[in-house]
């Protein structure tokens, strides 16, 4: 069974650009999450998809959007990118989601570096 | 608020010992899950053991097991006969809220010493 996917590993924007991360779920999972990882804040979530429907959202400006497709895949844009916007981006599946009592699984991430 | 608290930066152990990962948490929720997650410098975050609040038993992954003391609030991991590999960042967190969100530790970074 194939794992969560990310696409691409890594991308190198200039300050002012907007980027578009993917994410493949694992085979089965219908909701998709999206986490940023800095050395300074650590792990920060960011949105919960379900059924192409924003769930979850969490303290990040406007500039930081997704969306979910029919077959549960995920995007996430960032724009107008800010030197501060450099992190992991992770993404994380699972089935349902529907309480905090299943597992989560991650993908390998994308590096996003703004110069 | 959902918090989640490490308070280990940095721990060594030596090869074939046992390691305990402290973790402690605070919810109001009753209904939650606590996991714990490898990082290695690859980035990657590998999903390693899951509590549930309302699991009897501690849970156990192969070398990997979660001392679970609800009254507590503590979800510490424990690395058995560790090995070089296991040398990485790791993560504990909880999810309370429902949905897929999770709230996270600020880690331990383990070092495994031959």
């Amino acid at each position: 069974k194939a794992g969560v996917t990310q696409t691409p590993r890594y991308l190198i924007k200039t300050r002012g650009q907007q980027v578009t991360l993917s994410c493949s779920p694992i085979s089965g999972h219908r909701s998709v999450s999206w986490y940023q990882q800095t050395p300074g804040q650590g792990l920060q979530f960011l949105f919960e998809y379900f059924s192409e429907t924003q769930r979850n959202k969490g303290n990040f400006p406007g500039r930081f959007s997704g969306r979910q497709f029919s077959n549960s895949r995920s995007e996430m844009n960032v724009s107008t990118l800010e030197l501060g916007d450099s992190a992991l981006y992770l993404c994380a599946s699972t089935r349902q989601g529907f309480t905090g009592n299943e597992k989560l699984f991650f993908g390998s991430g994308t590096q996003l570096s703004v110069l | 608020a959902q918090k989640i608290t490490q308070t280990q930066p940095g721990m060594f152990v030596q090869e074939k010992e046992a390691v305990t990962l402290d973790c402690t948490y605070d919810t109001s929720d009753p209904s939650y899950g606590l996991f714990w997650y490898k990082q290695p410098s690859s980035g990657e975050m590998i999903f390693l053991i899951y509590q549930g609040s309302y699991d009897q038993q501690n849970a156990t992954e192969g070398r990997y097991s979660l001392n679970f003391q609800k009254a507590r609030k503590s979800a510490n991991l424990v690395i058995s006969a560790s090995q070089l590999g296991d040398s990485a960042m790791y993560f504990c967190a909880m999810n309370s809220e429902g949905g897929n969100k999770l709230v996270f530790g600020a880690g331990t970074i383990l070092r495994v010493k031959s």
